[in-house]
C-alpha cells in the first residue's frame, strides 16, 4: 500500500509552545489529507480536513485558530498545535486519500505537554 | 457513512483462526465495507474492503453476507502480532462525498500463546 509518513513521532512540550508535526504522502499525491486525534484507550476522532490549497474545513468543536493546518503541496500537510497545553497531549494521526479513493494512515505522533 | 456495531474485545489462541463479526445492517447500495487494524501506538493500517462478494489478500479474508448488512473479517492462522484494535468501517470508495473515516471503538483482538 502507499506510504504516509509523519513527523516527529514523539515530541515533548512545554506548555504555552506550538507544536508543528508534518504529514508527508511518500509515494502519492494526495489532493486531501485528514487529521485525527485519539486519546488512551478511545477510538480516532477527526478533527479536520485539509485540501491542497485551500483551507482546511474543521470538525465540530475543533478549534481552527489552536490547530492551525496547512496543506501546501500535494505531499505535505502539517499541524501546528498552538499555545499546546497539557490537555492537548494525545495521539495525533493523519491520513492520506489517494486518486482511487484508498485512504492510507501515518504512523501517528505523540505529543506530551508539560 | 453507516454506522457499524463490533463486539468490545476478542481471543483468539495463536495459530487458530480468528472471526471478527461485523453489523452494518443501514449501509447503502455504493458503500463499501473496510477493515484497518491499530496495533498499540501506531496508525491504522488497511487489511481489506470489499462490495458484495467475499475477498482475500495475503493479509485476511472479508466474508460478506448476501443482504450486506454483516460482515465478518477472518484471519486465517493468527500470530501473537495480530493483537490489535480491529476497526469496521463502511464508507463511499473514490470521490469527495464520505472520503473521510468514521471510527466506531472497534475490537480489541488478543492473540494468546
Amino acid at each position: 500500500g502507499a506510504v504516509v509518513s509523519q513527523h516527529p513521532s514523539r515530541v515533548i512540550c512545554k506548555s504555552g509552545t506550538s507544536v508543528k508535526i508534518e504529514c508527508r504522502s511518500l509515494d502519492f499525491q494526495a489532493t486531501t489529507m485528514f487529521w485525527y486525534r485519539q486519546f488512551p484507550k478511545q477510538s480516532l476522532m477527526l478533527m479536520a480536513t485539509s485540501n491542497e490549497g485551500s483551507k482546511a474545513t474543521y470538525e465540530q468543536g475543533v478549534e481552527k485558530d489552536k490547530f492551525l493546518i496547512n496543506h501546501a503541496s500535494l505531499t505535505l500537510s502539517t499541524l501546528t498545535v498552538t499555545s499546546a497545553h497539557p490537555e492537548d497531549s494525545s495521539f495525533y494521526i493523519c491520513s492520506g486519500l489517494t486518486i482511487t479513493g484508498e485512504l492510507f494512515f501515518g504512523e501517528g505522533s505523540r505529543l506530551t505537554v508539560l | 457513512d453507516a454506522k457499524t456495531t463490533q463486539p468490545p474485545s476478542m481471543d483468539c489462541a495463536e495459530g487458530r483462526a480468528a472471526n471478527l463479526p461485523c453489523n452494518h445492517s443501514t449501509i447503502s447500495g455504493n458503500e463499501y465495507v473496510y477493515w484497518y487494524r491499530q496495533i498499540h501506538s501506531q496508525g491504522p493500517q488497511y487489511i481489506i474492503h470489499g462490495l458484495k462478494n467475499n475477498e482475500t489478500n495475503e493479509m485476511a479474508s472479508l466474508i460478506i453476507t448476501e443482504d450486506r448488512k454483516s460482515s465478518t473479517l477472518i484471519l486465517p492462522h493468527a500470530t501473537l502480532r495480530d493483537t490489535a484494535v480491529y476497526y469496521c468501517i463502511v464508507r463511499v470508495a473514490g470521490g469527495n462525498a464520505g472520503n473521510m473515516l468514521t471510527f466506531g471503538g472497534g475490537t480489541r483482538l488478543m492473540v494468546k500463546p
